[in-house]
């Protein structure tokens, strides 16, 4: 089955205790995106990746770190949370990015992690 | 900055009344994207709309796209429970690689 998977799906953590949140997908995609959603601010991208070892900030990439080293895993890394990153996060990917891409084509989201730093 | 604006931002209708959800943008588009998120749930890509004029119907939606206006509108058509949802319209732009901008959605609550 075609899909984005996330892991964990739920975490609560402590303020400055490192944290990975995984993004996989198995659909060969090449652009892959994180995103933070905030209630009264709807979704906010944090960084994005156009294709292995291509990675840049979105809106909101304070305080986050990504890597892209293999095409269909993204990672989203906190190095020292804080309260304000409570949120809930997504994954998403899209078979193409930038002139080249697919007429059609559209992000397919993961499942949602939702975090809480205390 | 690309800006996208959504409206209304609540909307609670009638049972098999008709509605329509607003979405406008402020810097030419390469193109336009309707996303449903039902509660506590990811989002589920509704449409993809790519030129002026475009038009696409699922079910009781349809999405359409004026370019010139930067405007793309959501219609609901005798509206059912089960649309009830989050409606999110999104926008980018093919040069620079610029991020997917969202609206800040549309509470949907349709009721008896």
């Amino acid at each position: 089955e075609a899909q984005v998977t996330q892991n964990p799906r739920y975490l609560i953590t402590v303020t400055g205790k490192k944290l990975t949140v995984t993004c996989s997908q198995n659909m060969n995609h090449e652009y892959m995106s994180w995103y933070r959603q905030d209630p009264g601010l709807g979704l906010r991208q944090i960084y994005y990746s156009m294709n292995v070892e291509v990675t840049d900030k979105g809106d909101v990439p304070e305080g986050y770190k990504v890597s892209r080293k293999e095409k269909r895993n993204f990672p989203l890394i906190l190095e020292s949370p804080s309260p304000n990153q409570t949120s809930l996060y997504f994954c998403a990917s899209s078979l193409s990015s930038g002139f080249w891409r697919e007429r059609e084509d559209t992000q397919y989201f993961g499942p949602g992690t939702r975090l809480t730093v205390l | 900055e690309l800006k996208v604006e959504q409206n209304p931002l609540f909307l609670s209708m009638q049972e098999g009344k008709n509605y329509t959800i607003y979405c406008n943008y402020s810097t030419t588009s390469d193109r336009l994207y309707w996303y449903r998120q039902d509660p506590g749930k990811s989002l589920e890509s509704l449409f993809v709309l790519l030129s002026n004029g475009a038009v696409k119907q699922e079910g009781r939606l349809m999405a359409s796209l004026d370019t010139k206006a930067r405007l793309s509108t959501l219609h609901i058509t005798a509206a059912v429970h089960d649309l009830s949802a989050t409606y999110f319209c999104a926008v980018d732009i093919v040069i620079g690689n610029t991020p997917l901008v969202f609206g800040k959605g549309t509470r949907l609550s349709v009721i008896a």
